[in-house]
């Protein structure tokens, strides 16, 4: 099986523009949540989505948004862009929504702002 | 509120030495977690998680409800076992809402 599929690898903004990222995750799997990782704060949870729909936020701004097709394919968008919001974005795949189900990470989108 | 701790931004060992990688967390639920790796250049993993109370690579890690700990262990490091750790958090019985420490930088010396 293929593993998880984020696109575009790097992008390079300026403020105020908006940018979105996509993940393509595992065959077969129906959750994909998006993380932050700065040298800063670490890793930190932004959203997941289930079957299209939002179950869980994490503590970001209304700038930070996406969204889930009926493929299971989500798509990360961040509107008015901050030079705080330069960050490598990872998104993670699952098969189910069980707590205790491990995550498959994409490689990453890093993400600069200018 | 959810959180995960891992005292040590770096460890550095030899090869041959005992490692033991912390992590503690706070919750108030009854807690899944885990132990994340990335080796250079490599994508972040799953190493292992104490629902499963498996040995990858040699690692262990016990959950320690009363220390709320979640150490991870291993008697013998190896070069290969060189890599940034996390440890997470996945709530369990509500929201889920993946909590990572801010990682452990494992480097094991020839």
């Amino acid at each position: 099986k293929a593993g998880v599929t984020q696109t575009p690898r790097y992008l390079i903004k300026t403020r105020g523009q908006q940018v979105t990222l996509s993940c393509s995750p595992i065959s077969g799997h129906r959750s994909v949540s998006w993380y932050q990782q700065t040298p800063g704060q670490g890793l930190q949870f932004l959203f997941e989505y289930f079957s299209e729909t939002q179950r869980n936020k994490g503590n970001f701004p209304g700038r930070f948004s996406g969204r889930q097709f009926s493929n299971s394919r989500s798509e990360m968008n961040v509107s008015t862009l901050e030079l705080g919001d330069s960050a490598l974005y990872l998104c993670a795949s699952r098969q189910g929504a069980s707590t205790n189900e491990k995550l498959f990470f994409g490689s990453g989108t890093q993400l600069s702002v200018l | 509120a959810q959180r995960v701790t891992q005292p040590e931004k770096l460890l550095s060992v030899f090869k041959g030495a005992p490692v033991e990688l912390k992590c503690n967390y706070s919750y108030s639920g009854s807690p899944e977690l885990f132990w994340y790796v990335q080796y250079s250049r490599q994508r972040l993993q799953l190493l292992l998680r104490h629902i499963s109370r498996e040995s990858i690579k040699g690692f262990t890690a016990d959950l320690n409800k009363g220390e709320t700990s979640f150490h991870l262990k291993k008697p013998f490091a190896q070069e290969e076992d060189s890599a940034m750790y996390y440890c997470a958090l996945g709530a369990s019985g509500g929201s889920y809402i993946p909590t990572f420490g801010r990682g452990t930088s494992l480097i094991v010396h020839p």
